[in-house]
């Protein structure tokens, strides 16, 4: 397995325009996480899913964010519109429910907003 | 939600030294608790883990410790080296409504110094 894989790995875009993230999760994982990374703020956590349902979206910070995961190998972040304040790296990560066991990061996307 | 405190932000120790990060937690239901390295520009990696189950978990130079009673896990690393300088996330899962949420302290910023 490649592991998590992200897209794209860097994003710039101008403000006020739609940003679309994507994440394939590990194959068998049923929990995405989405993450996001900055200085100020640390690992935030976004939303998760468990079996393609988001479980805990309190984590988004506005009606800007949604998150959707069509099926098992796919979820996807958009933020419409974006803003300065969004830039950050966002990470998706997987894991399985067998046991508690380790959570597999992504590359990350580094996301500018100007 | 769970809610995870992870300090102090930043560390300096010395070559040789050890260095202790200490997190708590509020959620008496978590049961699962990684800590993850997090070198520049990579992404989160696991390096060692505990269960609710377990007082203490060694693995070389690194060692958690918890207190489930008092909700406050720790990571300690001795002998430190120059390639131990990164940025330590611990997190913790909970499993109360069955379904397993992974929040993140904030990170710290260990600095090993020659």
């Amino acid at each position: 397995d490649a592991g998590v894989i992200q897209s794209p790995r860097h994003e710039v875009t101008e403000m006020g325009q739609e940003v679309t993230l994507r994440c394939k999760p590990i194959s068998g994982h049923d929990y995405l996480f989405w993450y996001r990374q900055t200085m100020m703020r640390g690992l935030e956590l976004l939303i998760y899913f468990n079996n393609n349902v988001p479980i805990d979206d309190s984590g988004m910070p506005e009606d800007r964010f949604s998150a959707k995961m069509p099926n098992a190998s796919f979820s996807t972040l958009k933020i419409q519109p974006s803003e300065p304040r969004d830039s950050a790296v966002y990470f998706c990560a997987s894991r399985t429910t067998a046991g508690n066991t380790e959570a597999f990061f992504g590359q990350g996307t580094r996301l500018t907003v100007v | 939600g769970e809610n995870v405190e992870q300090h102090p932000s930043t560390l300096s120790v010395q070559e040789g030294d050890s260095a202790v990060i200490k997190c708590t937690y509020s959620d008496s239901a978590s049961n699962y608790f990684p800590w993850y390295k997090q070198e520049l520009g990579k992404r989160p990696q696991l390096i060692i883990d505990i269960r609710s189950n377990v007082g203490e978990k060694k693995d070389q130079r690194i060692a958690v410790t918890l207190n489930k009673t008092a909700k406050h896990f720790s990571l300690h690393i001795t002998e430190t080296q120059p390639e131990d300088s990164a940025v330590y996330f611990c997190a913790a899962v909970s499993s109360a409504g069955g379904a397993d949420g992974l929040t993140f302290g904030k990170g710290t910023h260990l600095i090993i110094q020659p």
